[in-house]
């Protein structure tokens, strides 16, 4: 079973739509990362989480909300999707003590 | 702001060595890390320099100058399936603190 796994994977959605993204891991990460990569642009933070009651913003949060239910779930929202958040979306985990990321395997995004 | 810099294309021949370079402007410092992702995946961890200098891990190697601020990913006897996209990021400060990542580099390994 994949260590971080995200829902849905592909999604269409059209404008003006409340849609959720979500995202589960079983590593026992405390730190929860949400990116957003478009074409060339590489990948940019939304917003991040060190633990249950830590909620950070990222680079690009606007028009994003986040919500850390458990150590091992945090969820991405869209309050009111729009076309320019037509992008690949990723969730990452990781811990304090090792550099390494580890990513989801995406959620594909359309909104119309 | 954080800004990371490296060349959006390279192209190489299988069985070559092709080097990635990654300039960096930030805040602070802590430490480089290199991300490979295919096409359709999800980026993997490839490696990580905190000090100045070579690492290496089989066919990868990656290189860092603090006093630079510069790094690059070393791939040796170049296979088709490295063909890729490669992203370096930096640890701005310790513990808390996300990684910032450049705009990534994509790898094309030709016959």
């Amino acid at each position: 079973d994949a260590d971080v796994t995200q829902t849905p994977r592909n999604r269409i959605t059209k404008t003006g739509k409340r849609i959720m993204l979500e995202c589960s891991q079983t590593k026992g990460h405390d730190r929860m990362y949400w990116y957003r990569q478009d074409p060339g642009l590489g990948l940019r933070l939304i917003y991040y989480s060190f633990d249950v009651k830590d909620i950070n913003k990222g680079e690009i949060s606007d028009g994003y909300s986040v919500s850390r239910q458990a150590q091992a779930k945090f969820s991405l929202s869209l309050e009111s999707a729009i076309p320019n958040q037509t992008a690949l979306y990723f969730c990452a985990t990781g811990t304090a003590r090792q550099e390494t990321q580890y990513f989801g395997p995406g959620t594909r995004l359309l909104v119309l | 702001g954080q800004s990371l810099e490296q060349p959006s294309e390279v192209t190489a021949v299988e069985g070559a060595i092709v080097q990635i370079n990654c300039t960096y402007q930030t805040s602070g410092f802590y430490g480089l890390s290199w991300y490979q992702q295919h096409d359709g995946g999800a980026p993997t961890f490839l490696s990580y320099n905190a000090l100045d200098g070579l690492e290496e891990t089989g066919r990868f190697s990656s290189f860092l100058s603090r006093s630079d601020s510069y790094g690059y990913l070393l791939l040796q006897e170049l296979q088709m399936k490295d063909s890729a996209s490669y992203f370096c990021a930096v640890r701005v400060e310790s513990g808390n603190t996300p990684l910032v990542f450049g705009k990534g580099t994509r790898l094309s390994v030709i016959a």
